[in-house]
């Protein structure tokens, strides 16, 4: 129940088209979703995050997309750039754990996706 | 930009053998935590770590492993004595107080068991 699924396991896109990553939740207790961008050799990095109180985020060429009846959310990489290549996790983390919130982080198993110039 | 510091960058290591992998968290940060990831595989939740003490583990994190902040600065974990299957990236990462704030995570330590 404290999964995160993740699809696809790699994307391959053109420049400047749009890269779509899926993520599926069990546990209705998480209520924050970031999602992690990592590139070889170096630590995930926050990307964007939601709150399932919204319905989408935006943010440059990222958008969050949550759907919390279905206990989905994907992330929308729109104008898909050569240096957008990297392995993108999505997460899931239960922030009001009885007022104490230590932020443990359940990931997705990642995307790595490869944009072709 | 202040930013989680990790060492050694790899290190390699007989089965058997303890090691410890050291990180500098953000200064102002009062969670700390340390994941794994399995070449190829997901970043997985080993512990986390907050006023002195553990908050939570996996159960990954057996008696095998420890976590410690002995001075104040550093934090470090320690495998007492490694299998193969530890072999891994492992990564640090910290937060400060508040919901929703963001975590940020250091370079990686790459451990090899031979």
């Amino acid at each position: 129940q404290q999964q995160v699924k993740q699809s696809p396991q790699s994307l391959i896109v053109q420049k400047g088209g749009i890269s779509i990553i899926n993520c599926a939740y069990e546990n209705t207790a998480f209520d924050y979703f970031p999602w992690y961008q990592q590139f070889p050799g170096k630590g995930p990095a926050l990307l964007i995050a939601i709150r399932p109180d919204v319905s989408e985020k935006k943010e440059g060429r990222f958008t969050i997309s949550f759907n919390k009846s279905a206990k989905q959310f994907s992330l929308h990489i729109m104008d898909s750039q050569p240096g957008d290549s990297a392995t993108y996790f999505c997460a899931a983390s239960i922030t009001n754990a009885g007022g104490t919130s230590y932020g443990k982080l359940t990931f997705g198993q990642g995307t790595i996706l490869t944009v072709h110039p | 930009e202040p930013e989680v510091t990790q060492t050694p960058s790899h290190q390699v290591t007989q089965m058997g053998q303890e090691v410890i992998l050291r990180c500098v968290p953000i200064s102002n940060h009062l969670y700390f935590y340390w994941y794994r990831q399995i070449l190829g595989q997901k970043v997985e939740f080993l512990v986390s770590f907050y006023n002195n003490e553990i908050s939570e583990k996996s159960e990954i994190f057996d008696d095998q492993f420890s976590v410690e902040r002995p001075d104040g600065s550093n934090f470090t974990l320690k495998i007492r004595s490694t299998k193969l299957e530890d072999s891994a990236m492992y990564f640090c990462a910290s937060r400060r107080r508040g919901l929703n704030t963001e975590a940020f995570f250091g370079q990686g330590t790459r451990l090899t068991v031979v």
